[in-house]
């Protein structure tokens, strides 16, 4: 069974510039939630979709969106980048509350 | 107080031995708890979850939550040098199952 996949896997930007990352969610998995982890902060919850709705929202700035299709992949994009957002971004699937499965991220550096 | 806080080590123990990872959290309301294992450079893994008060064993691994005192933990017993991780334990917040707060991990060494 495929795992959670993230492309592409390695992003380099120049501020100011937008990005969009990809997931496809485990075949079956509804539920697909983003995060930003950095040293610093750790892992940030950005948002969750179900069924191409966006049912939960974290503590981000509207420049970073996110949808998700009928086939259940789901994109996220991200605007007018800064040298913060520099962060691996990670994607995860599940079936129900009992846990998320991770993709490998995507590595995005804003220079 | 922060959401979901945990030591963040280094933590330290020699093969074979007992590792006991602990973990606070704020909000009452939290019905389910989870512990991630990530290696350096790679991705969280889900290990395990509880949602019960008590214990849950699975191999090595035992969870134990205490919800009157807000208290998750992760044992790990007979240690190896692959244990070695950061363990990041994830509760629920916001009053959805489905948008985790995340510690900050614990990095956990095992020395052979």
């Amino acid at each position: 069974k495929a795992g959670v996949t993230q492309t592409p896997r390695y992003l380099i930007k120049t501020r100011g510039q937008q990005v969009t990352l990809s997931c496809s969610p485990i075949s079956g998995h509804r539920s697909v939630s983003w995060y930003q982890q950095t040293p610093g902060q750790g892992l940030q919850f950005l948002f969750e979709y179900f069924s191409e709705t966006q049912r939960n929202k974290g503590n981000f700035p509207g420049r970073f969106s996110g949808r998700q299709f009928s086939n259940s992949r789901s994109e996220m994009n991200v605007s007018t980048l800064e040298l913060g957002d520099s962060a691996l971004y990670l994607c995860a699937s599940s079936p129900s509350n009992y846990g998320y499965t991770f993709g490998s991220g995507t590595r995005l550096t804003v220079v | 107080q922060k959401e979901v806080e945990q030591n963040s080590g280094p933590l330290s123990v020699p093969e074979g031995a007992i590792a006991s990872l602990n973990c606070t959290y704020s909000d009452r309301g939290s019905q389910s708890f989870f512990w991630y294992r990530q290696y350096s450079g790679k991705s969280p893994e889900l290990i395990m979850f509880i949602y019960s008060n008590g214990d849950k064993e699975d191999g090595r691994f035992t969870a134990q939550l205490n919800k009157a005192s807000q208290y998750v933990s992760l044992l790990i017993r007979d240690s190896q040098p692959s244990d070695s991780a950061t363990y990041l334990c994830a509760v629920p917040s916001g009053g959805s199952n489905y948008k985790l707060t995340f510690g900050k991990g614990t990095l956990l060494t095992v020395n052979p």
